[in-house]
């Protein structure tokens, strides 16, 4: 079986600090690692993810996140905050192997990201 | 446009009163499925569909019931819904089961009182 531990519940930075917010996995097989974003009011938006090849990847409004295999961690940064970042993170794990199902997709339990003016 | 839609988006029920929170998706993906939010504990999966007439039990399925009779579609129904069914939730689909890109609904917000 799959988890996820995302590090601190709630994360506040002031604007135009570096963004941290930390996830770590455990998975039986090099799994697929996925951050999500929730902005109040709203669904879950793919923010960017990790599946094969370069381990630093890129994603949509600035954020980055780098897979360490050796530290089973997938932590999401960005150099320099914004207002508009505030919003729940989701750090997600797959397995690609699963076939989908009730294993497919394991999220942690999200971490709350304030701005601080 | 490509999305997931459910309805209602919000819904205040008593104990007992059966309900129905429609889903539906325009992209003919085969994967679809259902989660509830809780706060501290992330998403939780309920119930998932690989394909038509394909469903089966997620994380936390008691009380629910769904169906897929169509493609699009993915119905969550509580029969007797509880005030511990109360939540936020959100359906999503993929276009195959091993594909590793979600897509999710708005959101329904439950309460049951």
């Amino acid at each position: 079986a799959q988890s996820v531990t995302q590090l601190g519940s709630h994360v506040s930075v002031s604007e135009g600090a570096l963004v941290l917010l930390r996830c770590n996995y455990s998975s039986s097989v090099p799994p697929y690692l996925f951050w999500y974003v929730q902005y109040p009011n709203q669904g879950l938006q793919l923010l960017l993810k990790y599946t094969t090849g370069a381990t630093l990847v890129k994603g949509i409004n600035g954020f980055e996140a780098e897979f360490k295999k050796s530290e089973t961690s997938f932590h999401l940064t960005k150099p320099s905050a914004h207002m508009s970042d505030a919003a729940e993170y989701f750090c997600a794990v797959s397995d690609p192997y699963s076939g989908g199902g009730a294993d497919g997709l394991t999220f942690g339990k999200g971490t709350h990201l304030i701005i601080q003016p | 446009e490509a999305q997931v839609t459910q309805n209602p988006r919000y819904l205040i029920t008593v104990t007992g009163k059966k309900l129905t929170v429609t889903c539906s998706q325009n992209m003919n993906h085969e994967y679809m499925s259902w989660y509830r939010q809780d706060p501290g504990l992330g998403l939780r999966q309920i119930y998932y569909s690989m394909n038509v007439e394909v469903t089966d039990k997620g994380d936390v399925p008691e009380g629910y019931k769904v169906s897929r009779k169509e493609k699009r579609n993915f119905p969550l129904i509580l029969e007797s819904p509880s005030p511990n069914q109360t939540s936020l939730y959100f359906c999503a689909s993929r276009v195959r089961p091993n594909s590793y890109e979600q897509y999710f609904g708005p959101g329904t917000r439950l309460t049951v009182t």
